[in-house]
């Protein structure tokens, strides 16, 4: 089946800083991905709507300003967390439509942690 | 506002024997359902899925059941094996959405004893 990556798995930073996460469609081409974040015991929230060639669209109480999304291709788009505090330290998780409009392939997720 | 609910956050199952996962909605515009698994620190993999214009879809050792009036549906497996253990989820599309946007509920940890 199709296959998303995510990179990097795994991330700890400090207070302040940036984090950039890559989101890939290794086999296909997706105009439209989706950034999940799962705090621990919780259900993945949906956070943004990454749309290739447009801004993302972001679900309520998601500071844009904040969680900076760009979908520069059709096989590749980027979280980025700015000034990361310790409360955004999640579990990061994209997906892309696959060929029924609704499955999404998920990727394998990325552990952020600020310290 | 939780739109879809799973009321069990974990359920024990022999291996052998049925497991059955719950899921609750309320958006009367949800019209197609999927359940997925997850492992810890991986991405969810789609498991199966149904149309609102049905009410039972099999694959396997895994069959989907939905209850539109109830606006309930449930993940039957059998039999159950040490390999299932996992967290499920319940997700929801709606009408007039983005293109595969989901609705997901809390989970279910699932564990099969040998």
């Amino acid at each position: 089946g199709a296959v998303v990556s995510q990179h990097p798995s795994r991330v700890i930073c400090k207070s302040g800083t940036s984090v950039k996460i890559e989101c890939r469609s290794l086999d296909f081409q997706a105009t439209t991905m989706f950034w999940y974040r799962q705090f621990p015991k919780q259900s993945l929230m949906l956070m943004a709507t990454s749309n290739e060639g447009s801004k993302a669209t972001y679900e309520q109480g998601v500071e844009k300003d904040k969680f900076l999304i760009n979908h520069a291709s059709l096989t590749l788009s980027t979280l980025t967390v700015t000034s990361a505090h310790p409360e955004d330290s999640s579990f990061y998780i994209c997906s892309a439509p696959g060929g029924n409009s609704y499955e999404q392939y998920f990727g394998p997720g990325t552990r952020l942690t600020v310290t | 506002d939780q739109q879809v609910k799973q009321n069990s956050p974990s359920l024990s199952v022999q291996e052998g024997r049925i497991s059955i996962l719950n899921c609750d909605y309320t958006n009367s515009m949800f019209d197609y359902f999927l359940w997925y698994k997850k492992y810890p620190a991986e991405g969810p993999t789609f498991l199966i899925s149904i149309s609102s214009i049905k009410d039972k879809n099999e694959d396997g050792r895994f069959t989907v059941f939905l209850n539109k009036s109830a606006k309930h549906l449930s993940l039957h497996i059998v039999p159950s094996q040490p390999g299932d253990s996992a967290v499920y989820f319940c997700a929801a599309s709606a009408r007039g959405t983005s293109y595969g946007k989901l609705t997901f509920g809390q989970g279910t940890i699932l564990t099969v004893h040998p």
